[in-house]
């Protein structure tokens, strides 16, 4: 069974210029997640799909942050315009878990280095 | 809100012992589920092990066991017989039964010494 995909792995630009992020998620994983990892933190959440709707965007800066999700499968964050706290490392994650009762493994992908210089 | 605790940033073992990974933790619910998942160098994160608060038996998974204390909020994983390959990052997460919201601790290095 192939992983969670994403892409770029590395992405230096400039401050102020956007970038894109890529992710698809385990075949058939309802749930979809967008984390932010800054270096020496734990991920933070940014924006949680089920299904191609928004479960919770609470924490998503959505002045310069935007995430769809096509059709339910795979998903694209955006960042634009970048500034320098931006730097991190998005994960993406899926589960194919929903409703109560189940214990929601996250299976996450191998992330996406960003610098902004 | 509920929120994660690890208060060892960096620690470090011999090969072949054992070490234990502290994490509390704050809630006012009763059904949830706990989580250590591991981290290696520039890898996907992955899951370690898991317990579900309204089980009283610690969940172990080979040389990987907890130390569930609900009364006391604490999850600590015991790692036993260190392998190099257990050099990582790990994080303690809760997760609300139901909600598939997840909540991070800032994780500990782990570094497995020869």
């Amino acid at each position: 069974e192939a992983g969670v995909a994403q892409s770029p792995r590395y992405k230096i630009i400039e401050k102020r210029q956007s970038v894109a992020f890529w992710c698809n998620p385990i075949s058939g994983h309802a749930t979809l997640y967008w984390y932010q990892q800054i270096l020496g933190q734990g991920p933070k959440l940014l924006i949680q799909f089920q299904n191609n709707g928004v479960v919770d965007d609470s924490q998503l800066p959505k002045d310069r942050f935007s995430a769809e999700r096509l059709k339910g499968v795979d998903s694209t964050l955006k960042i634009q315009p970048a500034k320098l706290e931006d730097s991190a490392v998005y994960l993406c994650a899926s589960t194919p878990y929903t409703g109560t009762g189940n214990t929601g493994e996250l299976f996450f992908g191998e992330g996406s280095r960003l610098t902004v210089l | 809100a509920q929120t994660v605790t690890q208060s060892q940033p960096e620690m470090s073992v011999q090969e072949a012992e054992t070490v234990t990974l502290s994490c509390t933790y704050d809630t006012s619910e009763s059904n949830y589920y706990l989580f250590w998942y591991k981290q290696p160098p520039s890898r996907q994160m992955i899951l370690v092990i898991r317990q579900e608060a309204y089980k009283q038996q610690n969940a172990t998974e080979n040389r990987f066991s907890v130390n569930f204390q609900k009364a006391a909020k604490s999850f600590s994983l015991k790692i036993s017989d260190s392998q190099l390959g257990d050099t990582a990052m790990y994080f303690c997460a809760f997760m609300r039964a139901g909600t598939y919201k997840y909540i991070f601790g800032t994780g500990t290095r782990l570094k497995v010494l020869a």
